[in-house]
């Protein structure tokens, strides 16, 4: 199909594991978005991905969280160290970009869920 | 500190009536507003979303309204369909990139 798409769909890991979750944007979209939510809440941000480059990070809560987009299609979300606390819903979200600090629709994806154990 | 907050975490509207979601958010640097609808293992769905320089905007059986004074919005839904049965979010950005949500609410209609 033609949207945003993750994988996996589902992980579980242990305590103390390291995940990668995946996300491929829809085809031409330049912005790139992470969110996290977790039970009975709304999606929380994370990161915004411009491009290849990181334009906003300030969401990542700590420094085992981090997220790459090498060649400004595909991105990975890595967490090392899994906590208890880390299990939520991980979606993914792509705009046009065509402008910086302009509103845009954002398309997500069906998420990850984590379930750290 | 939750910037954008939907109060009613649920709502159950008869089939053909008029369903209003509400959302309520202190940030005045929010300039755009959207709602997304969500069905169960699926990913937020964009449904309408409208600028802080509008007041209303429509399309189809969704509207939107936007009270800056009160820091206020809400969707209506007119008629109601069961189809419309989901948790539906209220989002704002301050900036046009990252978005803000509320917890959600979750719309039952009855047939």
């Amino acid at each position: 199909g033609a949207g945003v798409s993750q994988t996996p769909s589902n992980k579980v890991t242990e305590k103390g594991k390291y995940v990668e979750l995946r996300c491929d944007p829809i085809s031409g979209h330049t912005a790139l978005y992470w969110y996290r939510q977790s039970l009975g809440q709304g999606p929380e941000f994370l990161i915004y991905f411009q491009g290849t480059g990181a334009a906003d990070d300030s969401g990542l809560p700590n420094d085992r969280f981090f997220a790459v987009r090498p060649e400004g299609s595909v991105s990975t979300l890595k967490i090392q160290r899994t906590e208890r606390g880390d299990s939520a819903v991980y979606l993914c979200a792509s705009s046009p970009g065509r402008f910086q600090r302009v509103p845009e629709t954002q398309y997500f994806g069906p998420g990850t869920r984590l379930l750290v154990l | 500190d939750q910037q954008v907050k939907q109060n009613s975490p649920s709502l159950s509207v008869q089939e053909g009536r008029i369903s209003i979601l509400n959302c309520d958010y202190t940030n005045s640097m929010f300039d755009y507003f959207l709602w997304y609808k969500k069905y169960p293992a699926e990913g937020p769905t964009f449904l309408i979303s409208i600028s802080s320089i509008k007041d209303k905007n429509e399309d189809g059986r969704f509207t939107v309204f936007l009270n800056k004074s009160a820091k206020h919005l809400s969707l209506h839904i007119v008629p109601s369909q069961p189809g419309d049965s989901a948790v539906y979010f209220c989002a704002a950005s301050p900036y046009g990139n990252k978005l803000v949500f509320g917890a959600g609410t979750i719309l039952r209609v009855k047939s």
